[in-house]
């Protein structure tokens, strides 16, 4: 069946650095989603990519597409101690909806 | 917000009960999906309806059944409850045409359902 892959599964950043989460699918994906949920929260929806090679960016957070639609990775720069939380991303094919286990982030101020 | 709520927010059933979660979905949106998230783990998919059938199902047993209702809310029904059990429930809703499609889905806040 489908598996959706994420790392890595912790991510301790010094506040300011750079980092990336990676996510890899074990099948092509019509679309690949990224969900940010706070300790005790829900997922939020961040942002859907849906073209081969996409990328998007919404302020410090940028997101990329693999050209195969396989894969799919998050790079925050400048990281900011509100960054903090767990961040999954969701692979759809078809009607399914198939999550990583999600790259939990913490912040050193 | 995402205008999708459940209820009841937290509940603590004992082992073998049976339990009804329930979700609204946002205006206008005709297919829910019920999510399973352990604790430290990312949801897993347990159903979709779209327009009140089910329409895709992941790796849960037929104790896990659902509805959805003409006004596209939506049920999670659990028998036999097992301590396994015990996790965040979600349900996210979005609009779509055939239940599939690259339409956002907005989640609730969830159901903590704990089985002592």
């Amino acid at each position: 069946g489908q598996q959706v892959m994420q790392i890595p599964q912790y991510q301790h950043v010094q506040e300011g650095e750079d980092f990336t989460t990676y996510c890899n699918s074990s099948t092509t994906l019509s679309n690949i989603q990224w969900y940010k949920q706070r300790p005790g929260g829900h997922p939020v929806f961040l942002i859907q990519l849906v073209k081969s090679g996409e990328v998007k960016k919404q302020k410090r957070l940028t997101f990329q597409f693999g050209e195969a639609k396989k894969n799919s990775s998050l790079h925050i720069t400048a990281t900011q101690t509100t960054d903090v939380g767990t961040y999954f991303c969701a692979g759809r094919k078809d009607y399914k909806l198939s999550f990583g286990a999600g790259t939990t982030v913490t912040v050193r101020a | 917000e995402t205008g999708v709520t459940q209820s009841p927010t937290h509940l603590i059933k004992t082992r073998g009960q049976q339990v009804t979660l329930r979700c609204s979905s946002q205006s206008g949106h005709n297919t829910v999906s019920w999510y399973q998230q352990a604790l430290g783990q990312g949801p897993q998919f347990i159903f979709q309806y779209y327009r009140e059938e089910e329409n895709g199902r992941g790796n849960f047993p037929p104790r896990f059944s659902g509805l959805q209702f003409p006004n596209y809310s939506s049920e999670l029904n659990v028998n036999a409850l097992e301590l396994d059990d015990s996790a965040l429930y979600l349900c996210a809703s979005r609009d779509t045409m055939t239940g599939t499609g690259n339409t956002e889905a907005f989640f609730g806040q969830g159901t903590r359902l704990t089985v002592v």
